[in-house]
């Protein structure tokens, strides 16, 4: 499909355990980035990665951390999660060498309870 | 840091009538433009984007136009289909990292 991939789809979990979302990618693309969509607030940056082990923090990053030890694999974790963390994430992939355009994954739904 | 404000909110046209999506950014050294459309219960995706250096740019019946001196930019979308309906989100890149700020976006609706 659009070379990269997010998992799970759909993850129901409750207040207070750790949840990892996955982003993976087969474009070899060096920027890859993590965004939450809630109504009303559109596409909000929580982290992103300039390379392998280059990570560096978004508007929303509190409650968030993130780990790229390769170059196809983007991890977000919320060590604690809470109920306002209750949203839709997107992981996004970029080559600044060829165009700032991001292609998106396809989202994780995330409901915390 | 950079803020980009969107309107209209929501958008309810005729097929066939135009429809424009406006955004305004704040800081003056953002110089990448992208607009994205989402579907309801999908990705979203790119359309068009303009860098800072051009002042208007085409692709069939979307166009984008930018006034740097306002701090604006505009989408447009001629001839509107139903297929054209779904949220659209302009963005603005604030750093050389291509990192985006997007506006909350626009539920384009279009009528038969």
């Amino acid at each position: 499909d659009a070379g990269i991939t997010q998992s799970p789809r759909h993850k129901v979990t409750e207040t207070g355990t750790p949840v990892t979302l996955r982003c993976h990618q087969t474009e070899n693309h060096r920027y890859m980035y993590w965004y939450r969509q809630d109504p009303g607030h559109g596409l909000r940056l929580i982290h992103y990665s300039y390379g392998v082990k280059d990570t560096d923090k978004g508007e929303v990053s509190d409650g968030y951390s993130v780990s790229r030890s390769k170059t196809e694999d983007f991890l977000l974790t919320l060590e604690s999660a809470t109920s306002s963390q209750t949203s839709v994430y997107f992981c996004a992939i970029s080559d600044l060498s060829q165009s700032y355009g991001y292609t998106f994954g396809s989202g994780t739904r995330l409901t915390v309870v | 840091g950079e803020n980009v404000e969107q309107h209209p909110s929501t958008l309810s046209v005729q097929e066939g009538d135009s429809a424009v999506i406006k955004c305004t950014y704040s800081d003056s050294a953002s110089n990448y433009f992208p607009w994205y459309k989402q579907e309801l219960g999908k990705r979203p995706q790119l359309i068009i984007d303009i860098r800072s250096n051009v002042g208007e740019k085409k692709d069939q019946r979307i166009a984008v136009t930018l006034n740097k001196t306002a701090k604006h930019f505009s989408l447009h979308i001629t001839e509107t289909q139903p297929e054209d309906s779904a949220v659209y989100f302009c963005a603005a890149s604030i750093d050389s990292q291509g990192n985006l700020i997007f506006g909350k976006g626009t539920k384009l609706s279009v009528k038969p």
